[in-house]
């Protein structure tokens, strides 16, 4: 079974970091490029990060970019999003998924980050 | 790169038939045929229900069906159930710049 969990989730200061992980199973994760999409509280889906199979191409959206890193490790299955400089509107919950060639699927269950003093 | 416009909510009775819109730009729904669509029920991750505009995933039930004119695509659900409670959004894939593009979303209820 095709499977991705998140973790790393919690509570943080506005400024802080954190970094979240998602481990993938039932699948040749090394052929997959992957992303992260988050959706805040009560609101719609924001795509976030996108990273290419062999880490040659990365993407991220402008509300992230130069804040946020994405990143992969192949050997051990993972993704991982370190995010810094944490804001308020960063509160989300976060879901990986992974891409199947212009659409998303599946998705993990989500981690949820929330940041506030 | 500005979300998709969907209705905030579209109810139905069962065994109706429901249309949610998703209207976009020429840069982004009118552009190409990658539309997609999610299904969210409350407190769990979305679910792939369409790609390509028209197209369901194996596993996909054939009441859910998509379509597109211009810079707006379209999902029905026809033959409304109560398990069809939930949210949807529809995706845009934009390449590079803003990889994917999603819908403000529509709470569908089911009367």
């Amino acid at each position: 079974e095709v499977q991705l969990v998140e973790s790393g989730g919690g509570l943080v200061q506005p400024g802080g970091s954190l970094r979240l992980s998602c481990a993938a199973s039932g699948f040749t994760f090394s052929t997959y490029s992957m992303n992260w999409v988050r959706q805040a509280p009560g609101k719609g889906l924001e795509w976030i990060s996108y990273i290419s199979s062999v880490i040659s191409t990365i993407y991220y959206a402008d509300s992230v970019k130069g804040r946020f890193t994405i990143s992969r490790d192949n050997a051990k299955n993972s993704l991982y999003l370190q995010m810094n400089s944490l804001r308020d509107e960063d509160t989300a919950v976060y879901y990986c998924a992974r891409e199947g060639n212009v659409w998303l699927d599946p998705w993990g269950q989500g981690t949820l980050v929330t940041v506030s003093s | 790169q500005s979300a998709l416009t969907q209705p905030a909510s579209v109810s139905g009775s069962p065994g109706q038939s429901i249309t949610i819109s998703c209207t976009g730009t020429s840069s982004d729904v009118g552009s190409n045929n990658l539309v997609s669509w999610y299904q969210q029920h409350p407190g769990k991750a979305p679910k792939f229900i369409i790609y390509e505009v028209n197209k369901r995933p194996s596993g996909v039930s054939n009441r859910f069906s998509g379509s597109k004119s211009g810079n707006t695509a379209s999902l029905t659900i026809s033959g409304l159930q109560a398990e069809d409670e939930g949210d949807y959004y529809c995706c845009s894939y934009g390449g590079s710049r803003n990889i994917y593009v999603f819908g403000t979303g529509t709470k569908v209820t089911v009367l």
